[in-house]
């Protein structure tokens, strides 16, 4: 069965600072990485993805997330937040075995609360 | 670009009353997911499926039902509805095969007295 783990249930940081929001994932088969964000009252926003090739990928607002397969970690980074990045963060495995299109199996989540 | 469209956004209903969530997912998308997140809770997958026929099946009570329709649109049939069913159920679609993103709506936020 595979599982992700979330470390950090809150994260607070002040605008500007880095900051890392960390993701371990546990599977016995290939898996498919993504992090999505979700704002208060909204839907999941999909914020990257990994699924093959570059163990690298970036986002258009500047976050980035790298696979790390002997780590089982798929750790999401901004070297620089703002105020509207404060949002709930949720990391997600996909594994599609047999007839199954994969669904998602997401972490507990990490709240992201950047301050002035 | 045209996102995935859920109805109604936000449904009141009392214990053992019955509901039907819609589900409008991107053009050409031919997958559509259903979760459920519960207050403070991560999302838990109900059910999927893939070209009109149920895919996959998670954590979906009996009391549920799903059908995807031939426009792919896809409905959530709930009854005997019970205050623990109180959360926010999204659905999600894709297109492509396995393990392609999925997008999500914003959900249907379900409230039982």
């Amino acid at each position: 069965a595979q599982s992700v783990t979330q470390l950090d249930s809150q994260v607070p940081v002040f605008e500007e600072a880095p900051v890392e929001l960390r993701c371990n994932y546990s599977s016995s088969v290939s898996v498919y990485l993504f992090w999505y964000v979700q704002y208060p009252n909204q839907g999941l926003q999909l914020l990257l993805k990994y699924l093959s090739g570059s163990t690298l990928v970036e986002s258009i607002n500047g976050f980035e997330a790298e696979f790390n397969k002997s780590q089982t970690s798929f750790h999401l980074r901004k070297p620089s937040v703002h105020i509207s990045d404060t949002a709930e963060y949720f990391c997600a495995v996909s594994t599609a075995i047999g007839g199954s299109q994969g669904n998602l199996i997401f972490g507990k989540g990490t709240k992201l609360s950047v301050k002035p | 670009a045209a996102g995935v469209i859920q109805s109604p956004r936000h449904l009141i209903k009392e214990k053992r009353e019955t509901a039907t969530l819609k589900c409008y997912p991107i053009p050409r998308h031919d997958t559509v997911y259903w979760y459920q997140q519960g207050p403070g809770q991560d999302p838990q997958f109900l059910i999927s499926f893939y070209e009109k026929m149920q895919s996959d099946k998670g954590s979906i009570p009996d009391r549920f039902s799903a059908q995807q329709f031939s426009d792919y649109h896809s409905e959530l049939n709930m009854s005997s509805l019970e205050l623990g069913d109180s959360a926010l159920y999204f659905c999600a679609s894709s297109v492509g095969g396995r393990n392609q993103p999925q997008h999500f709506g914003d959900g249907t936020r379900l409230s039982i007295l």
